[in-house]
Parts: structure tokens; C-alpha cells; sequence
């Protein structure tokens, strides 16, 4: 069972505009979210994460937005530049009072900024 | 800093055989993870250890272990290798905390033939 789902393995935009990518989760008990990015070659690289004590979290470029009634989150760039070209990698982590460093990641979406 | 590093970052073995992989963390990190990656899977947790103790496990049979080393230095182990444990497999490292940053290494790819 996929508990956190990218149901767009891709997504292609024009340099300068909006990327939106999509995560649903199913597990109500997640509590934090993270999105990484991967190029080929190399491994995942952190970008941002959200908490779900807050809906909105902004860095740079880089919104990620929580709808914690839908489960669904979203990553908003803007604007897009080449360089984001890579695969974007949604991850949910269940704190449940535990330690655990215990990820649970999309499958991930392929995006591709067009110059 | 360096970063996560990971050896071998390419393995070819044959159905049947073992393989030993490496991973050494960031300096100062405690917790190391596992992770596997293979087409439309995305990625899946193996394991967790920090402290040189295993803190938490996915659902992988137990052709599938690990240790950490009192330098926080982990080693993941598959024996009886099949074709379908060719992967990408990753390690990736953080501070203490279950809400610290992971960071991950580039990998090391396993084919299985």
C-alpha cells in the first residue's frame, strides 16, 4: 500500500513560470513532510519541509503548501529556472512520540524547466 | 564538511552470492538509514541505527542487515542476492533528532545478473 502517492511522474514548464507538484499522503498519523530533489547520479538533496502544525512554508523559491483535511501537500516554485530540472521526491515521517528518522517517499516526479 | 559517502558506488554480483555495502556519515551524525530505490518504487526504507543499535526496520526480508560501528560508520549486507535486489541503494545521515535534516550520499548501484 503506497502511503504517500505522485500521481505525475512528470511535469513539464517554461523557464520563468510556476511549477506546481502534488503529494497526497493516506496515513493520518504523518506529522511532518519534506520534499527532496535528486539529479541523476547523484543522491536526494533537501529542499524544504512543513510541519503539520502549520500549512504553509516558504523558502526562497520554494513554497510548500499542507492541506492537512485533504492529505495532500503541493511544492510550489516559482519562478522555475533550468537548473530545477530533476526528480522531486515527496516524504512524510510519522514522529508517533518515537525516535525514528523513518521516511516514506512518492514515488516522485520528474520535472523539466524548459529554457 | 564532507558530505554522506558511500562505497562501493558500482557492484555487479550473480544470483546467490553476498555483497557488503558502505556507508560514512557527516561527521558528528549519529543516525544512519538505509534506503532502496528501484523504478516506480521510489524509495523505501530498509533501516535505521543510531547508537550503533537498530532503531527501526522496513519490510524487507532478512536477507537484508545492517550494523553501525562505534564511529557511526553502517554497513548494510544482502545475502542469497536475487535479481530483483538490483537497486540503487542509499544511505543517509543525520544529526541526532528524529526531526533533524537527512542528508543523503550518492549511492552505490547493485546489479544483479
Amino acid at each position: 500500500d503506497q502511503q504517500v502517492k505522485q500521481n505525475s511522474p512528470s511535469l513539464s514548464v517554461q523557464e520563468g513560470r510556476i511549477s506546481i507538484l502534488n503529494c497526497d499522503y493516506t496515513n493520518s498519523m504523518f506529522d511532518y513532510f519534506l520534499w527532496y530533489k535528486k539529479y541523476p547520479a547523484e543522491g536526494p538533496t533537501f529542499l524544504i519541509s512543513i510541519s503539520s502544525i502549520k500549512d504553509k512554508n516558504e523558502d526562497g523559491r520554494f513554497t510548500v503548501f499542507l492541506n492537512k483535511s485533504a492529505k495532500h501537500l503541493s511544492l510550489h516554485i516559482v519562478p522555475s529556472q533550468p537548473g530545477d530540472s530533476a526528480v522531486y521526491f515527496c516524504a512524510a515521517k510519522n514522529g508517533g512520540g518515537g525516535a525514528t528518522n523513518k521516511l516514506i517517499f512518492g514515488t516522485g516526479t520528474l520535472l523539466a524547466v524548459q529554457p | 564538511k564532507a558530505g554522506v559517502t558511500q562505497t562501493p558506488r558500482y557492484l555487479i554480483k550473480t544470483r546467490g552470492q553476498q555483497v557488503t555495502l558502505s556507508c560514512s556519515p557527516i561527521s558528528g551524525h549519529r543516525s544512519v538509514s538505509w534506503y532502496q530505490q528501484t523504478p516506480g518504487q521510489g524509495l523505501q526504507f530498509l533501516f535505521e541505527y543510531f547508537s550503533e543499535t537498530q532503531r527501526n526496520k522496513g519490510n524487507f526480508p532478512g536477507r537484508f542487515s545492517g550494523r553501525q560501528f562505534s564511529n557511526s560508520r553502517s554497513e548494510m549486507n544482502v545475502s542469497t542476492l536475487e535479481l530483483g535486489d538490483s537497486a540503487l541503494y542509499l544511505c543517509a545521515s543525520s544529526l541526532v533528532s528524529s526531526m533533524d535534516t537527512q542528508y543523503f550520499g550518492p549511492g552505490t548501484r547493485l546489479t544483479v545478473l
